[in-house]
């Protein structure tokens, strides 16, 4: 069936540090891709997405690149912040354009100043 | 942006109990409601889909008796948690979509279900 694997964390970094949280996902077809973030005391929020091979979401200064040679998706951004301190969430829709969405375990960063 | 409220956000109940949480679409019309459930460590696992006016579909392996799922406006789904056990413990989170928009779903903050 399809699932999506995430790096285990925690992730601790200092501010300005370089990030990069790995996803890979198994799907039949070709599902839609996504980074879902939820800071202290909120839901989950969009963060970026990706439908179709080699396209690459982005927000914020977080990109993803969606890889179906290797099916992955991994969240990069290139100066983290103190506020971007949350629990990131990959996620995948089911090919057909389902708004069922399957999604990895989390993973939470902190950043520290 | 859409907001979606989500209470109450810590229940602890003893063992036999039934709880009822409340998902709100605050500022849209939600036609799809989801409710999922997460153990520590684990992923959001889907629990059911529910539908304004219609009976929720349940995922496989949820029992439909134990969670009770209601629709009954396009602005409100609840979930109730019957004859709560210990193992029914774990965080409890819902989304809505605007039918326009299915790619985004909109989240509640979360319930920590805590049964004794």
């Amino acid at each position: 069936g399809n699932s999506v694997t995430q790096m285990e964390g925690p992730v601790t970094l200092s501010e300005e540090a370089f990030l990069t949280i790995n996803c890979t996902y198994t799907a039949t077809g070709y599902p839609s891709l996504f980074w879902y973030v939820q800071y202290p005391g909120e839901g989950l929020q969009l963060l970026l997405k990706a439908t179709k091979a080699d396209d690459k979401g982005s927000n914020k200064g977080f990109e993803a690149t969606y890889r179906k040679e290797t099916t992955s998706f991994h969240l990069e951004k290139g100066s983290v912040q103190v506020s971007d301190s949350a629990v990131y969430f990959c996620a995948l829709s089911h090919p057909g354009g389902s708004e069922k969405l399957v999604f990895g375990k989390g993973t939470k960063l902190t950043v520290n100043p | 942006g859409a907001v979606v409220s989500q209470h109450p956000s810590r229940v602890i109940c003893k063992s036999g109990t039934s709880v009822k949480i409340e998902c709100r679409s605050l500022d849209f019309q939600a036609t799809t409601m989801f409710w999922y459930r997460q153990f520590p460590k684990q992923s959001l696992m889907l629990m059911a889909t529910s539908n304004e006016g219609s009976k929720a579909t349940y995922e496989q392996g949820v029992e439909k008796d134990k969670f009770l799922i209601n629709h009954a406006s396009l602005t409100l789904s609840t979930l109730t948690v019957t004859s709560a056990h210990p193992e029914d413990s774990s965080f409890y989170i819902c989304s809505a979509s605007r039918s326009a928009d299915w790619e985004k779903l909109f989240f509640g903050s979360g319930t920590q279900l805590s049964v004794l």
